[in-house]
């Protein structure tokens, strides 16, 4: 069965600092993914989403990237934090031939820039 | 284009009560649809998904959804509401069309509470 590990669970870093999470997804081979960021009372918004190794694309300007240096790994990362990146990421896979079928979800990293 | 209308971002009930969170769509392509629960610190979990066949669907926890065409609408309702019920619930559309690739466009979210 498919599996999808997100980590770390939580994390606090100070302004300025550079960020780092990942993703990876198991049992599958050549999913879609996507990364999701939650701030308070403003809903999912998609930030990043991939069709293959290094194809990235972006959904909204900012101050994240994202990499995926192997099938199954997704990477969310930052040079410089800033205070408005904190919030719930989230991590979910999708088989590109039953796209239509969802996305699963990772368990989270909830981010606090301090 | 695909979207997801959820009307009212915080739903209260009594335990027992019926729960009613309500989802209208817009999509240009036949839509399939998606209710998602997500608990405290925790990623979203797939309630319940439309794909086209019986139109009442019926998922995990009780719950279940109707797609109604005429009203572009995928309300999900429980019977009686149960305390573990309170969480935030999600409405999504997927813009696969009759195609198999498909991107999920979320709502707002609705904040279910349930009062003992």
């Amino acid at each position: 069965s498919q599996t999808i590990h997100q980590w770390p669970a939580t994390l606090v870093q100070p302004v300025g600092s550079p960020l780092s999470l990942e993703c990876t997804v198991e049992g599958t081979s050549n999913p879609n993914l996507y990364w999701y960021r939650q701030a308070a009372g403003r809903g999912l918004q998609l930030l990043f989403y991939s069709v293959g190794i290094g194809q990235i694309s972006s959904e909204v300007p900012q101050n994240l990237s994202a990499s995926r240096p192997q099938d199954r790994q997704f990477i969310l990362s930052s040079k410089k934090l800033l205070l408005s990146d904190s919030g719930f990421y989230l991590c979910a896979w999708s088989d590109p031939r039953q796209g239509r079928w969802g996305y699963t979800f990772g368990s989270g990293t909830r981010l606090t820039v301090v | 284009a695909q979207s997801v209308t959820q009307l009212g971002s915080h739903v209260s009930v009594s335990e027992g009560a019926l729960v009613l969170l309500r989802c209208n769509y817009s999509s240009s392509v036949p839509p399939y649809l998606f209710w998602y629960v997500q608990y405290p610190n925790q990623g979203l979990q797939l309630l319940l998904k439309y794909t086209s066949a019986a139109t009442l669907v019926k998922g995990i926890n009780g719950f279940e959804a109707e797609f109604k065409k005429s009203e572009t609408s995928f309300h999900l309702t429980k019977p009686s509401a149960h305390m573990s019920d309170a969480a935030e619930y999600f409405c999504a559309v997927s813009d696969a069309g009759g195609s198999t690739l498909g991107r999920l466009y979320f709502g707002r979210g609705t904040q279910l509470t349930v009062w003992p």
